[in-house]
């Protein structure tokens, strides 16, 4: 076990409506990544908080926003969900830096169904 | 793009033998890569890593080679056991200064028969 938990397991949700995920980081890291991982694919980086900042972003469209906490728990949100928003979203945490070289350790991921 | 990828989607295996399963990278600038395992409802597991000034690293059954002349990475696991059955990434950093994330290929679905 990683120690980094997500919430909920899974969730279903329907086309236009907005969903929120959870991530709480490994004891000791203060940076989160999130990835979205669609059946049968590899996990595509999302973006990272740092500080509670944001420090890097794929590619991914600007209804995918996220926060840190000082806590550095992590949320993720996605507004006017699509059918293909649906996967398996993960939480990665690592280090104290927020170097790119840090070890990530994941988390079980949450499974978001689109209807 | 660039990106990363794997040779082969499955690799089945006798249990007690060797695996080994390979990843090219086309990135010359990743300088840091990693092997991840993923079991069927669970996330990514960290099994090993390596950086680009080293070619060899070895855990407990497990080593990874990395060829930077060809941008070729393998993980070889040693005496496969049946806990050893899931899909495996390999992925890769660049190490630049801004946070790029974790670029991951399609994965290889290790099977173990008995």
């Amino acid at each position: 076990e990683t120690g980094v938990t997500q919430s909920p397991t899974h969730l279903i949700k329907t086309r236009g409506q907005q969903v929120t995920l959870r991530c709480s980081s490994q004891s000791g890291h203060n940076t989160v990544s999130w990835y979205q991982q669609a059946l049968g694919q590899g996990p595509q980086f999302i973006f990272q908080y740092y500080r509670e900042e944001e420090n890097g972003r794929g590619n991914f469209p600007p209804r995918f926003s996220g926060l840190q906490f000082p806590n550095y728990s992590s949320e993720l949100n996605v507004n006017a969900l699509e059918l293909d928003d649906s996967a398996l979203y993960l939480c990665a945490s690592s280090g104290l830096y927020g170097r790119s070289t840090d070890t990530q350790y994941f988390g079980p991921g949450t499974r978001l169904t689109v209807l | 793009g660039e990106s990363v990828g794997l040779h082969l989607p499955t690799l089945s295996v006798q249990e007690g033998d060797n695996s080994i399963i390979n990843c090219a990278y086309s990135n010359s600038a990743s300088d840091y890569f990693i092997w991840y395992k993923q079991e069927s409802g669970k996330g990514p597991q960290f099994i090993i890593d390596i950086r680009s000034n080293m070619d060899k690293r070895q855990g407990q059954r497990v080593t990874v080679l990395l060829n930077k002349t060809v941008k070729h990475l393998s993980l070889q696991i040693a005496a496969t056991q049946p806990g050893d059955s899931a899909v495996y990434f390999c992925a890769e950093n660049t190490g630049g200064g801004g946070a790029d994330g974790l670029t991951f290929g399609k994965g290889t679905h290790l099977i173990i028969q008995p």
